[in-house]
C-alpha cells in the first residue's frame, strides 16, 4: 500500500520569498503525481500533474519534480504572494490508478 | 473543482440520523470517485464507480454507508445510522484513469 508523507506540516514565509515544499511516497512503481490545493472550506483545486516519465512539470510560478527512485516529489513556489496561502496537498495514484493515496498536507501562510 | 458539485455544503445531525450526500459531476466522466476527510487525518479513498457499477469499495468504514450512482450520472452517498466518527469533509471526484478532478466537498459535523 502506497503511502505519502507531506513536510513540513506548516509553513509561514513572508511574501516574496520562494519555497518548496516536500512530498514523499514509499512505492515508486506511480502512474503518476498530483499536486493540490485547498482553500478554506472549498474543494481541491488541481494544480500539477507530473507523469511518470516526466521529470518536472511547470505552470507559472508553480514548479513541480518528481525523483520517482527517490520516491520524492517537491512543489516550488517562486515569489510567494499571500493568495498563495492555502493547504497543499500532493496525492499518488494506487497502482491500478483507481484510488489516490494523498498526504496530509502543508498548511502555507504567506505574509503580507 | 470546476464541474463537479456536492451538495449540501454543510450538515449537521444527530447520531442515529440519516444523511445522503450528493454528487452532480459534469457528463461524460465514467469514474467516479468518494473520498474523506476526517480531523487531523489524510484524505482517504471510500469507493470508486465506473459507470453505474462499484469497481472498488474496499474504503467504505462499514455497512452503515452506501453508495449508488443512477444511470452512471450523479451519485448519493448515504449514512445510516450516523456515528459521532462519521463527521468529516466528504468529497467527490471525477476524471480518467490517475487524475482526479474534485468538488468542493460535504462537510458533514454529527452530534
Amino acid at each position: 500500500k502506497q503511502e505519502v508523507t507531506q513536510i513540513p506540516a506548516a509553513l509561514s514565509v513572508p511574501e516574496g520569498e520562494n519555497l518548496v515544499l516536500n512530498c514523499s511516497f514509499t512505492d515508486s512503481a506511480i502512474y503518476n503525481l498530483q499536486w493540490f490545493r485547498q482553500d478554506p472550506g472549498k474543494g481541491l483545486t488541481s494544480l500539477l500533474l507530473i507523469q511518470s516519465s516526466q521529470r518536472e512539470q511547470t505552470s507559472g510560478r508553480l514548479n513541480a519534480s518528481l525523483d520517482k527512485s527517490s520516491g520524492r516529489s517537491t512543489l516550488y513556489i517562486a515569489a510567494s504572494q499571500p493568495g498563495d496561502s492555502a493547504t497543499y496537498l500532493c496525492a499518488a495514484p494506487s497502482n491500478t490508478g483507481n484510488q489516490f493515496y494523498f498526504g496530509t498536507g502543508t498548511s502555507l501562510t504567506v505574509i503580507p | 473543482e470546476a464541474g463537479v458539485t456536492q451538495f449540501p455544503s454543510h450538515s449537521v445531525i444527530e447520531k442515529g440520523q440519516t444523511v445522503t450526500l450528493r454528487c452532480d459531476p459534469i457528463s461524460g466522466h465514467d469514474n467516479l470517485y468518494w473520498y474523506r476527510r476526517v480531523m487531523g487525518k489524510e484524505i482517504k479513498f471510500l469507493l470508486h464507480f465506473v459507470k453505474e457499477s462499484k469497481q472498488d469499495e474496499s474504503g467504505m468504514p462499514n455497512n452503515r454507508f452506501l453508495a449508488e450512482r443512477t444511470g452512471g450520472t450523479y451519485s448519493t452517498l448515504k449514512v445510516q445510522p450516523a456515528e459521532l466518527e462519521d463527521s468529516g469533509v466528504y468529497f467527490c471526484a471525477v476524471g480518467p484513469t490517475a487524475e482526479a478532478f474534485f468538488g468542493q466537498g460535504t462537510r458533514l459535523t454529527v452530534v
